[in-house]
């Protein structure tokens, strides 16, 4: 089955423990994202890859990272969390040219 | 870059069609328009793309005039199941930027009974 897994689903922490969210996807993707979703703001891209080893900022990068070694693979780290980085989070695939994107089921994160 | 506006909320009944119009004055040539539906507590799920006139699905109809400042996402026969958020995007997917993408902040849409 086609899909973009999440680890984990939720996640309390607090504020400067190092994390890092895991997305791994199936469909051999060149796009991968992620997106954090507020109340009221809808989805923000945070950052993105084009492929293995190719990756740029989204609209708000500040105080996170990612990394994409392997195509499937691509990690979302908070290397020291805020409270103002409690949010929903999603990754996302999608195949070249114009293609659906494919969404995680998300990440709930709060930072204490 | 194009600005999205779309309502934040509708009600509907179940059995009515829905009309969802979003509006992106500055679409650029090459933008494609796009609707995702998202339901509490899942990832959005893609419904529809088109670049221009009418787009036709198992699910949903997309309409686009010619001068693409707007689109409306239409749900034929509503059901309970429909109820969801649904979100209106414009991007540039052949440029391959990703980050072309621009979404809009949703329509919270409200079937009952």
């Amino acid at each position: 089955e086609a899909q973009v897994t999440q680890n984990p689903r939720y996640l309390i922490t607090v504020t400067g423990k190092k994390l890092t969210v895991t997305c791994s996807q199936n469909m051999n993707h060149e796009y991968m994202s992620w997106y954090r979703q507020d109340p009221g703001l809808g989805l923000r891209q945070i950052y993105y890859s084009m492929n293995v080893e190719v990756t740029d900022k989204g609209d708000v990068p500040e105080g996170y990272k990612v990394s994409r070694k392997e195509k499937r693979n691509f990690p979302l780290i908070l290397e020291s969390p805020s409270p103002n980085q409690t949010s929903l989070y999603f990754c996302a695939s999608r195949g070249h040219m114009n293609t659906e994107a494919f969404f995680g089921q998300g990440t709930r994160l709060t930072v204490v | 870059l194009a600005k999205i506006t779309q309502p934040i909320s509708m009600d509907s009944y179940e059995g009515q069609e829905v009309n969802i119009t979003c509006s992106h004055n500055n679409i650029a040539t090459n933008d494609y328009i796009t609707w995702y539906q998202q339901f509490p507590s899942q990832g959005p799920r893609f419904i529809i793309q088109g670049y221009k006139t009418k787009v036709t699905n198992e699910v949903a109809s997309l309409f686009i005039p010619a001068d693409r400042k707007s689109s409306t996402l239409s749900l034929p026969r509503v059901s309970l199941s429909d109820t969801a958020v649904y979100y209106c995007l414009v991007g540039d997917g052949y440029a391959g930027n990703n980050r072309k993408l621009i979404w809009g902040l949703g329509t919270s849409l409200a079937v009952n009974p």
